[in-house]
């Protein structure tokens, strides 16, 4: 089962910033856009950027991402006790011809 | 504003076919978009089980493609889900979601349904 690899779990108090990366290959970040959704417990996942950096409509600016070569970056600015949640990247993977996720970001919020 | 609700017996036994539903308001099933299915077993991350098109094109995840189908039923504007032959492995809360094309993240979502694997 091929997935996106990130961290476990990153912490961060109140009003500072955190990033939380997602590693993949050639076949999936490589070359293709990057999405991330935060998922709060007992909900279903949020899209929270897509096409790398963009966010949708309501996604405060917080909220950046970015992509380069086979990995991506979600960052959150001005950390906020309701920023708790658990993050997960997505992208699609050429060789699979199918859809993959992140092992999923716990974040804490000190 | 699109609406997607899962819908589907919450236990299935070992080795029978787990059958969902997903019924879509808001916006007609055949006028474009994917509509796919992702599961999350309790306190794993999301799996993609598949998409299908209004034309009939469909990608499955390869570790379930043999059992699984997807389909679209325009009539009632739904999207079902067929997963044969599960185990305690299959146990998850399946969600439904629409995705633009096959490179396009997941913009809608449902809340999902709880799928238990138990005889």
């Amino acid at each position: 089962q091929s997935v996106l690899t990130q961290p476990p779990s990153v912490s961060a108090a109140p009003g500072q910033s955190v990033t939380i990366s997602c590693s993949g290959t050639i076949s999936n970040i490589g070359n293709n856009y990057v999405s991330w959704y935060r998922q709060f417990p007992g909900a279903a996942p949020q899209l929270l950027i897509y096409d790398d950096n963009k966010r949708p409509s309501g996604i405060p600016d917080r909220f950046s991402g970015s992509r380069a070569g086979t990995s991506a970056t979600l960052g959150i600015a001005g950390i906020q006790t309701g920023d708790e949640a658990d993050y997960y990247c997505g992208a699609w993977d050429n060789g699979l011809s199918a859809g993959l996720f992140g092992t999923g970001t716990k974040l804490t919020v000190l | 504003q699109v609406h997607l609700q899962e819908s589907g017996p919450g236990l299935v036994k070992p080795s029978e076919t787990l059958s969902l539903t997903c019924a879509v308001s808001g916006y007609s099933i055949t006028s474009g978009y994917y509509w796919g299915w992702i599961r999350q077993a309790p306190g794993k991350g999301l799996i993609y089980i598949g998409s299908m098109y209004r034309s009939g094109g469909a990608y499955y995840n390869p570790s379930l493609r043999s059992r699984v189908t997807i389909a679209l039923d325009p009539t009632s504007n739904q999207v079902s889900l067929k997963l044969n032959y599960v185990t305690a492995a299959d146990a998850a809360v399946y969600y439904c979601a629409r995705h633009y094309g096959t490179r396009e993240p997941f913009d809608y979502w449902g809340p999902g349904s709880l799928v238990t694997v138990s005889s």
